[in-house]
């Protein structure tokens, strides 16, 4: 069955970093994303990874996948207040399947 | 035009009432899809155009839900009879095909009062 899960909020002082977590069920993904999504705003696509890679890493962003135990991680190096948002990860199999997302609040 | 625009931005309508949400998908995007947001929530699939043809409707909650996409391009979702329940945000997303990179509108926020 198609299931994604995110815990629900997540809290980090500015500097430190952030690690979102996040798990499915179909092991059929092809690709699994990280979108933001800011207040009113649309959703942003941060990053994605291929289902065959265990990382990858642009700029701030280091996306961790363990294909057996169905775990997604995004961790932002170096938090700022900018970064608070939620953030959806997304398992792409016929259509984007999409978690609950889980609410970044950087405080100072 | 440079993203995915939807229109309105916002649409306020009585139970019972029949609804129609725009999608113009970026320039050359075969692929469509049509998502709904509710508060607190991740998006849930409502359907994918692949060309003119709905590829999988799976999503759509109920018969009163419809979507067209004639020309390959603009597509319409469409609700009939409207519920309180209908309430939420509409989202469309287009890709230059299947599995590239989806660009998300802005939304169409749907309140049935």
């Amino acid at each position: 069955g198609e299931d994604v899960e995110q815990s629900l909020f997540l809290s980090v002082r500015e500097g430190d970093s952030s690690v979102i977590n996040c798990t499915y069920t179909d092991s059929s993904s092809t690709y699994l994303y990280w979108y933001k999504q800011e207040p009113g705003a649309g959703l942003q696509l941060l990053t994605y990874i291929f289902s065959n890679m265990d990382m990858k890493q642009d700029q701030r962003l280091t996306v961790l996948l363990n294909k057996k135990d169905k775990h997604l991680s995004l961790r932002i190096a170096d938090t700022q207040t900018g970064d608070s948002a939620i953030y959806f990860c997304a398992e792409l199999i016929d259509k984007l399947i999409f978690g609950t997302g889980t609410r970044l609040q950087v405080f100072p | 035009g440079a993203g995915v625009s939807q229109t309105p931005s916002n649409k306020v309508t009585e139970k019972g009432k029949y609804v129609e949400l725009r999608c113009d998908p970026i320039s050359g995007h075969t692929a469509l899809y049509w998502y709904r947001q509710s508060l607190g929530q991740g998006p849930e699939f409502l359907i994918y155009f692949q060309g003119t043809g709905a590829a999988d409707d799976s999503g759509l909650p109920n018969d009163r839900f419809f979507a067209v996409r004639p020309e390959g391009s603009v597509s319409t979702l469409k609700i009939q009879r409207t519920e309180r329940g209908d309430s939420a945000v509409y989202l469309c997303a287009s890709s230059l095909n299947w599995g590239s990179e989806a660009f998300f509108g802005q939304g169409t926020r749907l309140t049935v009062v």
